[in-house]
């Protein structure tokens, strides 16, 4: 079983759409969690951490179930320029990053 | 502060020969962290390093590659004699003081083709 497991997609949705993505992680013992974005050609980048209590920023809403293995991210209200590839991150205890293969999102006008 | 810095951006070789990838971490970042990313695989780690050593080389593929920190902003992953499966992307990231590691700061890539 991979560590981290994403639908790859590709999402497509229109512009003002929600679209939510999951995220499966297989060590139970893992601590932080996150997503990422990857623009297309670009280098990853933090988008936001992941809390137990869910937390959001702007658009962007966040959950964990622990219990689960699972962790989502939803996205209201979509803009063109949320277009990239959401990998799901999981930290399992040391100082290193597990990341998913991403989910890629297409917004369309 | 200029980021993460990563040279060649590019870089097109011929099986056997030896390539040299190099990195200069954000300024004060005691991390430092080497990716190969490709469509089969994803994002793996390679290695990291703290404070200049190397802690975990697990995720290095084979004898082929290896990966120096003489300083605090220089580190080079070298692969010799280089093959056709490894062509990716290699990026590399720098992350600060243990307490925030999980924000890690990534260099634009180098991408690699061995012909």
């Amino acid at each position: 079983r991979k560590e981290v497991e994403q639908d790859p997609g590709p999402f497509n949705v229109p512009e003002g759409a929600t679209v939510a993505f999951n995220c499966t992680y297989s060590n139970s013992a893992s601590q932080s969690f996150f997503w990422y974005r990857q623009d297309c050609r670009k280098e990853p980048k933090l988008l936001m951490s992941v809390y137990s209590s869910g937390n959001e920023d702007g658009r962007f809403t966040a959950q964990l179930n622990r219990a689960s293995q699972y962790i989502s991210l939803l996205i209201r209200d979509s803009k063109l320029s949320d277009s990239a590839t959401y990998l799901c991150v999981v930290n399992s205890g040391y100082s290193t990053l597990t990341f998913g293969k991403g989910t890629m999102l297409l917004v369309s006008p | 502060d200029a980021g993460v810095i990563q040279s060649p951006r590019h870089e097109v070789t011929e099986m056997g020969q030896e390539v040299t990838l190099r990195c200069k971490p954000i300024s004060g970042h005691d991390y430092l962290f080497w990716y190969r990313q490709t469509m089969m695989r994803g994002l793996e780690l390679l290695i990291y390093f703290n404070n200049n050593v190397p802690i975990d080389d697990s995720g290095m593929p084979e004898d082929r590659f290896s990966a120096k920190m003489p300083n605090a902003s220089f580190s080079t992953l070298k692969i010799q004699p280089s093959e056709p499966r490894d062509s990716a992307v290699y990026f590399c990231a720098s992350s600060p003081l243990r307490g925030s590691t999980d924000t890690q700061y990534f260099g634009p890539g180098t991408r690699l083709t061995v012909l």
